[in-house]
């Protein structure tokens, strides 16, 4: 079964640094997503994309944040200067065209760890 | 505002019986979806279960059923035969038509006791 993949599993970065979160969606998708899990704390909806723009952002989805899908299969979050409570899981996932008709398939998730 | 509620923080079962954990929402849309999604230590996000607000009859997949009580505002996911490999993190989502984000519950952490 075709799935959503996140790399890198584990991403150290010092505070203040760039990180680029990447994640290959399923190939017939056209609704991609990014959530935020917060250790201990409930998945959270970053962003969704759609057509090569936004569609939605939350209120975390601020302008340290951005998203793109620079070659057709690869969907990256970038955080631009990192802060200590950027430190979560980020899970990608895409949805195929009749998105609420779909479940969304969730990537296993990059694991941020913000020193 | 919509959101969703679950309310148990943890939940035990002995292995090889029945347990159901709960979930309320809050919504005024009426083409709505719910799902449970299983969070196991490796923290992947799996999809165990979905409901179609406009169905009437409950969801089942193999040994998991819900109780979908719509006027209530209630999605309960009932586990039959909790095997060792059904514990986790158990969230419940919500999902509309109006929007293109899952809203999650806080989550319910299922120990499952041999």
């Amino acid at each position: 079964e075709p799935e959503v993949t996140q790399t890198p599993s584990h991403q150290v970065t010092q505070m203040g640094q760039e990180v680029i979160l990447r994640c290959v969606p399923i190939s017939n998708h056209l609704y991609f997503y990014w959530y935020r899990q917060i250790l201990g704390q409930k998945v959270e909806f970053l962003v969704s994309f759609y057509n090569n723009e936004i569609s939605e952002k939350s209120e975390i989805f601020d302008d340290q944040f951005s998203v793109e899908r620079p070659d057709g299969s690869n969907f990256t979050l970038k955080i631009r200067s990192t802060k200590l409570e950027d430190s979560a899981m980020y899970f990608c996932a895409s949805t195929p065209g009749q998105v609420f008709r779909q479940p969304q398939h969730f990537g296993d998730g990059t694991r941020l760890s913000i020193l | 505002a919509q959101t969703v509620t679950q309310s148990q923080p943890e939940m035990s079962v002995q292995e090889a019986e029945t347990v159901t954990l709960s979930c309320t929402y809050d919504t005024s849309e009426s083409d709505y979806y719910l799902f449970w999604y299983k969070q196991p230590p490796s923290r992947q996000m799996i999809l165990v279960i979905r409901q179609e607000a406009y169905k009437q009859q409950n969801a089942t997949e193999n040994r998991f059923s819900v109780n979908f009580q719509k006027a209530a505002k209630s999605f309960s996911l009932k586990i039959s035969d909790s095997q060792l490999g059904d514990a986790a993190m158990y969230f419940c989502a919500y999902f509309t038509s109006g929007t293109y984000k899952y809203i999650f519950g806080t989550g319910t952490r299922l120990k499952v006791l041999a």
